[in-house]
């Protein structure tokens, strides 16, 4: 079975400074990973996916994450933060393996805090 | 390029009145469609699924229902809210037929039941 693991629920960083946002998944077949971005009242937006391509993945806002199959882990990160990226982020795992419904598993959320 | 609509982005309904929130897609054909709903503070969780006109998984039993009346038109209902229907619902769509495609969220509807 699939499970997606977001190791915090809420990360402070000052303006400027790095961001690091920690995921773990499990999966029983080679997975397609996301990373989802939503802002307060708004639908999620996609940041960037991993289909079993390169395992370093560039997305938008200057956000990257790095597929480690070894760790398990797909961390998202980004070199410098800014105000508009406080938001919720989410850790997704895709669900269903080889079937066609095109489920998602989603992390519980990491709140990014980001300080003047 | 695929957009997807959905509406009304807020609504206030009594307990025990009825309930319609309509999702419609554009720009692609034959998509699999989902409501989730989010509770305050927490993540989503799945109600529905459709992977074509007429075909409606159920993920949790509740006092909803779900129905695609046509290819890209997904609408989430109810006979009679409860208090615990209250929430943000979002309605998505990807590719059909592809097991590992992102899905595209809607803006949201947020539910409160009084």
């Amino acid at each position: 079975a699939q499970s997606v693991t977001q190791l915090d629920s809420h990360v402070s960083v000052s303006e400027g400074t790095p961001v690091l946002l920690r995921c773990n998944y499990s999966s029983s077949y080679s997975p397609s990973l996301f990373w989802y971005v939503q802002h307060p009242n708004k639908g999620l937006q996609l940041l960037l996916k991993y289909t079993s391509a390169a395992t370093l993945v560039k997305g938008i806002n200057g956000f990257e994450a790095e597929f480690k199959k070894s760790e398990t882990s797909f961390h998202l990160t980004k070199p410098s933060a800014h105000m508009s990226d406080a938001a919720e982020y989410f850790c997704v795992v895709s669900g269903d393996g080889s079937g066609n419904t095109g489920k998602l598993i989603f992390g519980q959320g990491t709140t990014l805090q980001v300080k003047p | 390029s695929q957009t997807i609509h959905q509406w009304p982005a807020t609504l206030v309904q009594p307990v025990g009145s009825p309930l319609s929130l309509e999702c419609t897609v554009e720009g692609t054909s034959n998509p699999n469609l989902y409501w989730y709903r989010q509770a305050a503070g927490r993540g989503l969780q799945l109600l529905f699924y459709s992977v074509g006109i007429g075909q409606i998984s159920s993920e949790v039993p509740q006092n909803l229902s779900a129905s695609r009346p046509q290819d890209r038109q997904f609408i989430l209902s109810s006979k009679k809210l409860l208090l615990s229907d209250s929430g943000f619902y979002l309605c998505a769509w990807s590719g059909g037929g592809y097991s590992n495609q992102p899905q595209h969220f809607g803006d949201g509807t947020r539910l409160s039941i009084l």
